[in-house]
């Protein structure tokens, strides 16, 4: 069974600094999807970005973009220029290629501070 | 464009009773989730559908069931509620490929 690890629960960056949060997975997969989920306050649950591992180019999408190590299953989201709007639980996700199941990992706490 | 609507969104029950919580989704996904919320384990699957009235069991099954005769609907039942089952529920749906889910609001359910 493939697991999701975030090894720091709680993370705090200045406002327009850069934050990068670590998430590890486990699988003997070779084709699968790797995702970030924000969780503001208000309990949603927001898709930040998605990675297909069969692709070599890392994920971008505006600020956030991710560094995906395929060899060490390695999977973390780096913020540029933190705003007080990304305040929330991250939580990395993984999903077997041929699956819809998706596994989350226990969630990152990240606070912008102003 | 209303997605996935959970209700209630918080509901507060007694230990021993019976509680549904209700999932509508409008753009006809073939695949429908529950999830509970709880802290330190981020997201589990409780039950997970394929299509109207295909359901499996996810990691964490016991003490919920669940039936979807509409692929629209997919409730969630706690036979006899327990304690333990106090968390933050989430149902998603997913059209089948390789994009993310689509949540609902969740509901925090609450058992005393």
């Amino acid at each position: 069974a493939q697991t999701v690890t975030q090894s720091q629960p709680e993370m705090s960056v200045q406002e327009a600094e850069t934050v990068t949060l670590s998430c590890t997975y486990d699988t003997s997969e070779n084709n699968y999807y790797l995702f970030w989920y924000k969780q503001p306050p208000s309990r949603q649950m927001i898709l930040v970005i998605r990675q297909e591992a069969y692709k070599q180019q890392n994920a971008t999408e505006n600020r956030f973009s991710v560094n995906f190590q395929k060899a060490a299953k390695s999977f973390s989201l780096k913020i540029s220029d933190s705003q007080l709007g990304d305040t929330a639980m991250y939580f990395c996700a993984f999903r077997s290629y041929y699956g819809q199941n998706f596994v989350f990992g226990p969630g990152t706490r990240l606070s912008v501070l102003p | 464009d209303a997605g996935i609507t959970q209700s209630p969104r918080y509901k507060i029950t007694e230990t021993g009773r019976q509680v549904t919580l209700m999932c509508h989704q409008t753009w006809s996904h073939s695949y429908m989730f529950w999830y509970r919320q709880d802290l330190g384990h981020g997201l589990r699957l409780i039950y997970y559908s394929a299509a109207a009235d295909i359901t499996d069991k996810g990691e964490v099954p016991d003490g919920y069931v669940v039936s979807r005769s509409k692929t629209e609907n997919f409730p969630l039942t706690l036979e006899s509620a327990t304690r333990s089952q106090t968390s933050v529920y989430f149902c998603a749906s997913n059209k089948g490929d390789g994009y993310g889910y689509t949540f609902g609001s969740g509901t925090r359910l609450t058992v005393v």
